[in-house]
């Protein structure tokens, strides 16, 4: 059974603090994501990876950054969280180089920045 | 213009009746296109996906894609209430490794 795990399912931060989510994959997928998902706007991609320290930015980058060491992890960082900041963040991942590529998607981590 | 677009809805169909989702695309080179469902607080799961012009079927969901109108759709046969749910479409650029997301569309199956 193919399964994205994200570290966290609830967070609560405070204003400033740099906040780390971490997602994991065992399905030995080359591509990984990051979306925020906010009511009325949908999934937004964050940053994108397609291989071992390979990131690339997505639509709406202004204050993550992304590390991925291991093709297994892809972290996200909130470098200094703000209020706006708060949503739903979700990981996913998919093969590399196939249109048909299905992304799966992590079971999201809704975090709250107070 | 946004890349993909849906009616937000809600959508509320009668148990037993066929739902209708609409999905538009700017990228006329798009390749692929798949539709995944998403319940109240989880996270969302595939349920369809179409790379052909023309109609896709599995079980009581149909997917139908016009690559000439730029137009991809999910029918729900047989609505019932566990098909309650947002409903994603999400499409596949030419030479790109992401997918782009609709807003979603919710759908309210009435008991």
């Amino acid at each position: 059974d193919v399964k994205v795990t994200q570290s966290s399912r609830y967070l609560v931060k405070r204003t400033g603090e740099k906040v780390f989510l971490e997602c994991v994959q065992d399905m030995d997928h080359e591509n990984m994501f990051w979306y925020r998902q906010d009511p009325g706007l949908g999934l937004r991609l964050i940053y994108f990876s397609y291989d071992v320290k390979m990131k690339e930015k997505g639509d709406i980058p202004e204050g993550y950054s992304v590390s991925r060491e291991k093709k297994e992890r892809f972290s996200l960082i909130l470098e200094s969280a703000s209020t706006n900041q708060t949503s739903m963040y979700l990981c996913a991942s998919s093969l590399l180089g196939t249109a048909k590529a299905e992304a799966f998607f992590g079971q999201g981590t809704r975090l709250t920045v107070v | 213009q946004k890349e993909v677009e849906q009616n937000s809805g809600p959508l509320s169909v009668p148990e037993g009746a066929i739902a209708s989702l609409n999905c538009t695309y700017s990228d006329r080179g798009s390749q692929s296109f798949f539709w995944y469902r998403q319940y109240s607080g989880k996270s969302p799961e595939l349920i369809m996906f179409i790379y052909s012009n023309g109609d896709k079927e599995d079980g009581r969901f149909t997917a139908q894609l016009n690559k000439a109108s730029q137009y991809v759709s999910l029918l729900i046969r047989d609505s019932q209430p566990s098909d309650s749910a947002t409903y994603l479409c999400a499409v596949k650029p030419s030479n790109d490794y992401k997918l782009s997301f609709g807003a979603g569309t919710t759908v309210t199956v009435r008991a």
